[in-house]
C-alpha cells in the first residue's frame, strides 16, 4: 500500500528546458512534503519543501507546487542543467507527528547537454 | 558533511552471519532512522529512534534489530544475514519538523 507514488521511473530532458517531476499521495493526513535529490554513491540531500498551508514554494531554479484537492505535488526545474541529473525522491509526513518521512520510489532525471 | 557518518561504507558478508552497521551523529538530534534503498523500491524505513533507548519498527523491520544507548549512536544489526538483505543502507537524522540529513550510505553484500 504505497502512500507516496512517483509513477515515472525516469525522465529525460534537454539542457535549458523545464523538468517536471510528479508525485501523488494517498494519505490525507500528510501536511508536509519534501523533495530530495540523490547522486550515485551518495546519500540523498534535501532540495525543497512545502507545507500544506501553501500551494507553491520557490528556491532559485526549483519550484514545488502542491494541489491538496488532487493530492498531487510537482517539482519544476527551470532551466534544467546537466548537473541536475540525479534521482529525485518525493517524501511526505505529518507535521509534529513521529517525524517519519514516507518516500516515493524515485524518478531518475537525465538532463542531456 | 561531518554531522553524520556511517560505518563501514562497504561490507561483504556470508549468509547466516551477524552484521552490525553503525550510524554516528554530532548534531545532538533527537530522531535517527535506518532506511534501505533497493531498485524499484525507493527508500524504505527499517527502524527509527525518537530518543535514547526509544526505538520503533518501520515497514521492513523483519530480520533487523536496532539499539540506541547514546544520543549520538544508532546501531542496526542483521541477526543472521540473508541474500535478500543485500542493499544500500542509509542512516538519517532529524531535529524534528524540518526533514532529514542522510549519511553517505553503507553498501552491504550478502553472499
Amino acid at each position: 500500500d504505497q502512500q507516496v507514488k512517483q509513477n515515472s521511473p525516469s525522465l529525460s530532458v534537454q539542457e535549458g528546458r523545464i523538468s517536471i517531476l510528479n508525485c501523488d499521495y494517498t494519505n490525507s493526513m500528510f501536511d508536509y512534503f519534501l523533495w530530495y535529490k540523490k547522486y550515485p554513491a551518495e546519500g540523498p540531500t534535501f532540495l525543497i519543501s512545502i507545507s500544506s498551508i501553501k500551494d507553491k514554494n520557490e528556491d532559485g531554479r526549483f519550484t514545488v507546487f502542491l494541489n491538496k484537492s488532487a493530492k498531487h505535488l510537482s517539482l519544476h526545474i527551470v532551466p534544467s542543467q546537466p548537473g541536475d541529473s540525479a534521482v529525485y525522491f518525493c517524501a511526505a509526513s505529518v507535521w509534529g507527528g513521529s517525524e517519519k518521512l514516507v518516500f516515493g520510489k524515485g524518478t531518475k532525471l537525465t538532463v542531456n547537454p | 558533511d561531518a554531522g553524520i557518518t556511517q560505518s563501514p561504507r562497504h561490507k561483504v558478508t556470508e549468509t547466516g552471519t551477524p552484521v552490525t552497521l553503525r550510524c554516528h551523529q554530532t548534531e545532538n538530534h533527537r530522531y535517527m532512522y535506518w532506511y534501505r534503498q533497493d531498485p524499484g523500491h525507493g527508500l524504505r524505513l527499517i527502524h527509527y529512534s525518537y530518543g535514547v533507548k526509544d526505538t520503533d519498527k518501520g515497514e521492513v523491520s523483519d530480520g533487523y534489530s536496532v539499539s540506541r544507548s547514546k544520543t549520538e549512536d544508532f546501531l542496526l544489526t542483521l541477526e543472521s544475514a540473508t541474500s535478500s538483505q543485500t542493499s544500500v543502507y542509509f542512516c538519517a537524522i532529524s531535529a524534528g519538523g524540518d526533514g532529514y540529513t542522510f549519511g553517505s550510505g553503507t553498501r552491504l553484500t550478502v553472499v
